[in-house]
């Protein structure tokens, strides 16, 4: 199966950087994704990691490392409009290629 | 807009009852996924189907289906509703050439069962 965590809640300032962390298990390991969801929406894409390493995209990056079953999503310049809740969501192809979605971590940006 | 369309937005209905619940994926996706939302909670997995056979499932009660039709729009039937099937509902998709192994998300089926 897969076990997918997060931390609940998480509160930073406007302008400043937070790290958001994600540890997974799972037996068919295919990729990570994150997610950003805004309560009662869609979550909408935010960037996926196949490989260990970084990846940057504007603001946010995210990292990965296959070995330690451990991902963070970065966020920079925080702005109010980041409060949100983000999904760390694992891709495993045992059984049909299932993605697995995290409890979400919310994030609260305060001025 | 991520392309997929997802209708109704918006259902209520009595316990006891049954609902379908329509998907149209992004253009070139052949995956469809099913995924239940209740209130402050995660999104947890129910069915998965792949140009038009099912490819995975998840957490689905006996009492919902799924199918995906040739023109690979889905649907999801939830049949003698309880009060605790409540939930946001999201179809997504993914596997065509722009979308690769991404997921894209419907806006969501708010279904409230009373």
């Amino acid at each position: 199966g897969q076990n997918i965590d997060q931390p609940t809640e998480m509160t930073a300032t406007e302008g400043a950087i937070v790290q958001i962390n994600c540890t997974y298990q799972t037996s068919g390991f295919n990729g990570l994704f994150w997610y950003q969801q805004h309560a009662g929406e869609a979550p909408t894409f935010l960037s996926y990691n196949v490989l260990d390493g970084l990846e940057e995209k504007g603001r946010f990056s995210s990292f990965l490392s296959r070995s330690k079953g451990y991902s963070y999503l970065l966020l920079k310049e925080l702005q109010m409009k980041d409060s949100a809740s983000y999904l760390c969501a694992v891709r495993d192809q045992t059984g049909g290629f299932k993605t697995i979605f995290g409890a979400g971590t919310r994030l609260f940006v305060k001025a | 807009d991520s392309g997929v369309t997802q209708t109704p937005k918006h259902l209520i209905t009595a316990t006891g009852q049954r609902v379908t619940l329509r998907c149209s994926p992004r253009s070139g996706d052949l995956s469809v996924y099913w995924y239940q939302q209740s209130l402050d909670q995660g999104l947890q997995f129910l069915i998965q189907y792949y140009n038009g056979e099912e490819r995975a499932k998840g957490n689905i009660l006996e009492r919902f289906s799924a199918q995906q039709f040739p023109d690979l729009h889905s649907e999801l039937n939830l049949s003698s509703l309880e009060l605790g099937d409540s939930a946001l509902y999201f179809c997504a998709s993914s596997g065509g050439r722009s979308s690769g192994n991404t997921i894209y998300f419907g806006e969501g089926s708010w279904l409230t069962v009373v």
